[in-house]
């Protein structure tokens, strides 16, 4: 069964505690996404990374960090330098190459800091 | 950096009516515009994208028209449906060079019955 599958589904940190979430894929996608999703702000970018020992900033990098070692994963790591954690973030990867195109998300992860 | 802006955020209009959704986006180079359904607890989906080489395209009951002069874009969902309520993302990107995607803020729809 192909898809991209993120987890934990809800963590819970507390705060000054660094936490990576999981994205991994099956679907032998080059590009992948990290984005962080808060009520009426819409889904605003992390990072990106277009194929595997690359990475680049989206619009709000300061206090994430990401890995893409293997095609199929793609951690992301909320530091304890963002001032405010507490988000709602999904993954997604493209399958096209060399081009923009679909974007599959996974059921993304519920991080709250106490 | 480009910037997609999305309105209304809130939406609601009778079932049967029709919906519109207007997004403006700053980046005169950005030719990719993706449209993106969101339900209740679930994940985002595709439901329709346009290319800047064309003015409008449509999937039966949804259309998506483009004026690149004016940059911006919009959503038409016709005959709406109670299964159209849910949360709508436009967003704009580059489609040459698999850049990143810059969504809107989002559009709260809902169907009345």
């Amino acid at each position: 069964d192909g898809g991209i599958t993120q987890s934990p589904k809800y963590l819970f940190r507390k705060e000054g505690q660094n936490v990576t979430l999981s994205c991994e894929q099956n679907l032998n996608h080059d590009a992948m996404y990290w984005y962080r999703q808060d009520p009426g702000q819409g889904l605003r970018l992390i990072y990106y990374s277009q194929i595997v020992n690359d990475f680049q900033k989206g619009d709000i990098a300061e206090g994430y960090s990401v890995s893409r070692e293997k095609k199929e994963s793609f951690p992301l790591t909320v530091t304890s330098a963002q001032k405010n954690p507490t988000a709602f973030y999904l993954c997604a990867s493209s399958r096209e190459t060399g081009v923009t195109g679909e974007l599959f998300f996974g059921e993304g992860s519920r991080l709250t800091v106490l | 950096g480009e910037n997609v802006e999305q309105h209304p955020s809130t939406l609601s209009v009778q079932e049967g009516d029709s919906a519109v959704i207007k997004c403006t986006y700053s980046d005169s180079a950005s030719n990719y515009f993706p449209w993106y359904k969101q339900e209740l607890g679930k994940r985002p989906q595709l439901i329709i994208d346009i290319r800047s080489n064309v003015g409008e395209k449509k999937d039966q009951r949804i259309a998506v028209t483009l004026n690149k002069t004016a940059k911006h874009f919009s959503l038409h969902i016709t005959e709406t449906q109670p299964e159209d309520s849910a949360v709508y993302f436009c967003a704009a990107s580059l489609y040459s060079s698999a850049s990143k995607i810059i969504f809107g803020s989002g559009t709260r729809l809902s169907i009345r019955p």
